[in-house]
C-alpha cells in the first residue's frame, strides 16, 4: 500500500525566511496531494492541495510542487510569519481509493520572531 | 455554519473500561472519517463511512475498536477493554461527496487517556 514519508520532523526558521517541507510517496499512481496545518491545540485544516496533472500550485505565500517522476512533493512557505508556526502534514491519495488519504508523520515548524 | 464537533473533548479512563466517542459531521457531508493521532505522530486512518454504503474498516487496529453511523448523521467510535496504547487524540473528519470535493473538515478531536 501507499507509504508517505515527511521531512524534516522539526524546522526552525527566522521570521521572513522561507521554509520547505518535503514528502515522498511510494505509489506512483497516487493522484491527489493535500497539505494540512495544525496549530497547537487546534484541528487540522487544509491549506493547499495539488493533483497529479499539475506540477505546481501557488496561493499567496504558500506553494506546493509535485515531481511525479521522483515521487515527491514539497510545501514552500515564503516570508514566514510567527503565525505560520504549526505542525504541517502532507498526505497522498492512492490510486486504488477515491477517498482514503495516507498522511505523513508531520513537521513542526517554528518561526522565530 | 457549524463545523465538525466531537465529544467529549477529553476522556480519562481506566484500563479495561469501554469508551464511546462521538462525532457530529457538517450537515450534508455524506463522507465521514475517523483517525487516530498519537503524540508527535501523523494521522492514522481508522474507518470511513459513505452514506449507506458498507464502511471501510480496514484501519481499525483490533476487534476492540468499532464504529457506527446512521445514515449521514452522528457517528460513534467505541473502544472496548481499553489499553494504555489506545491513548491518543481521536479525530473525526467529514467531507461533501461530489466531483472535485476532496477537502476533509476535521473536528477538534477527543483526547483519550487510558490509565
Amino acid at each position: 500500500g501507499e507509504n508517505v514519508e515527511q521531512h524534516p520532523s522539526t524546522l526552525s526558521v527566522q521570521e521572513g525566511d522561507s521554509a520547505v517541507i518535503k514528502c515522498t510517496y511510494s505509489d506512483s499512481a497516487s493522484n491527489y496531494f493535500p497539505w494540512y496545518k495544525q496549530e497547537l491545540g487546534k484541528r487540522p485544516q487544509l491549506i493547499i492541495d495539488i493533483r497529479s496533472n499539475v506540477g505546481e500550485k501557488k496561493d499567496q505565500r504558500i506553494a506546493v510542487t509535485l515531481n511525479k517522476t521522483a515521487k515527491h512533493f514539497s510545501l514552500h512557505i515564503t516570508e514566514t510569519q510567527p503565525e505560520d508556526s504549526a505542525v504541517y502534514f502532507c498526505a497522498a491519495r492512492p490510486a486504488d481509493s477515491s477517498y482514503k488519504l495516507i498522511f505523513g508523520s508531520g513537521t513542526r515548524l517554528l518561526v522565530r520572531p | 455554519g457549524a463545523g465538525v464537533s466531537q465529544s467529549p473533548s477529553n476522556k480519562v479512563t481506566e484500563k479495561g473500561k469501554d469508551v464511546e466517542l462521538r462525532c457530529d459531521p457538517i450537515s450534508g457531508h455524506t463522507a465521514l472519517y475517523w483517525y487516530r493521532q498519537r503524540l508527535g505522530q501523523g494521522l492514522e486512518f481508522l474507518i470511513y463511512f459513505q452514506g449507506n454504503s458498507a464502511p471501510d474498516k480496514s484501519g481499525l487496529p483490533s476487534d476492540r475498536f468499532s464504529a457506527e453511523r446512521t445514515g449521514e448523521s452522528v457517528s460513534t467510535l467505541t473502544i472496548q477493554r481499553t489499553q494504555q496504547e489506545d491513548s491518543a487524540v481521536y479525530l473525526c473528519a467529514s467531507r461533501f461527496s461530489g466531483w472535485g470535493t476532496d477537502t476533509q473538515y476535521f473536528g477538534p478531536g477527543t483526547r483519550l487517556t487510558v490509565l
